[in-house]
């Protein structure tokens, strides 16, 4: 079975402000992706990033990083100099072996940046 | 048309009632998926669809869901006999071929059972 835990609910921060999100998974796949989805107020899911379990590099995109660490199992988002238009809940999701189209997502973090 | 489209935006059913959700993937997306996302959770996998072929329905909560493709392109979930734990937002997402592509969903359609 495959699992993603986002243990911050919510996370509050002042424009400018740098915010870690964290997520944790478990799976018994030895090939697996992992994602970041986006979800603004208006509901749809924007895809950030997909890594695979063999690539452990960490990624830049813009003010956008991430921090794959296999060795505790987590894939962790940081927004650097946040901005208002970062409010979003913020999704980790995982999916692997012969159902590696299932995605199984994490409950998600909200994040609220204030001006 | 630019992204994945559903249809409609907001759904509200009587309790026993048959409601029917409809999905525009992306033209020439081969994949299609649904999805129920709870208040406050993140999404659920319901259904996937290569072309006109269902897949994998193993997370169709019950034998009251349904969906289909038939022509391969768009798709309608059916829900009958709605109950109250059916309220959720259900989302559609296509993908170019599927496996291990990048998903674009829609905005999902908000469905309450009164």
């Amino acid at each position: 079975a495959q699992k993603v835990t986002q243990a911050q609910t919510e996370i509050s921060v002042v424009e400018k402000e740098d915010v870690t999100l964290d997520c944790v998974y478990e799976t018994r796949d030895t090939t697996y992706y992992l994602f970041w989805y986006k979800q603004p107020p208006s509901g749809e899911l924007v895809f950030l990033i997909r890594r695979n379990s063999f690539d452990e590099q960490n990624e830049i995109s813009g003010r956008y990083s991430w921090n794959f660490q296999k060795s505790t199992s987590s894939f962790n988002f940081t927004i650097t100099a946040s901005q208002v238009v970062d409010s979003a809940v913020y999704f980790c999701a995982l999916s692997g072996g012969s159902n590696d189209y299932k995605l199984s997502f994490g409950a998600g973090t909200t994040v609220t940046v204030r001006a | 048309g630019a992204g994945v489209s559903q249809s409609p935006r907001y759904k509200v059913a009587k309790r026993g009632q048959d409601v029917a959700l409809r999905c525009d993937p992306i033209s020439g997306h081969v994949s299609l998926f649904w999805y129920q996302q709870a208040l406050g959770q993140g999404p659920e996998f319901l259904t996937y669809f290569q072309n006109e072929a269902q897949l994998d329905k193993s997370g169709l909560p019950s034998d009251r869901f349904f969906a289909e493709r038939p022509e391969g392109s768009v798709s309608t979930l059916k829900i009958q006999r709605t109950q109250q734990e059916d309220s959720a937002v259900y989302l559609c997402a296509s993908s170019l071929l599927g496996l291990v592509d990048e998903q674009f969903f829609g905005p999902g359609t908000r469905l309450t059972v009164l």
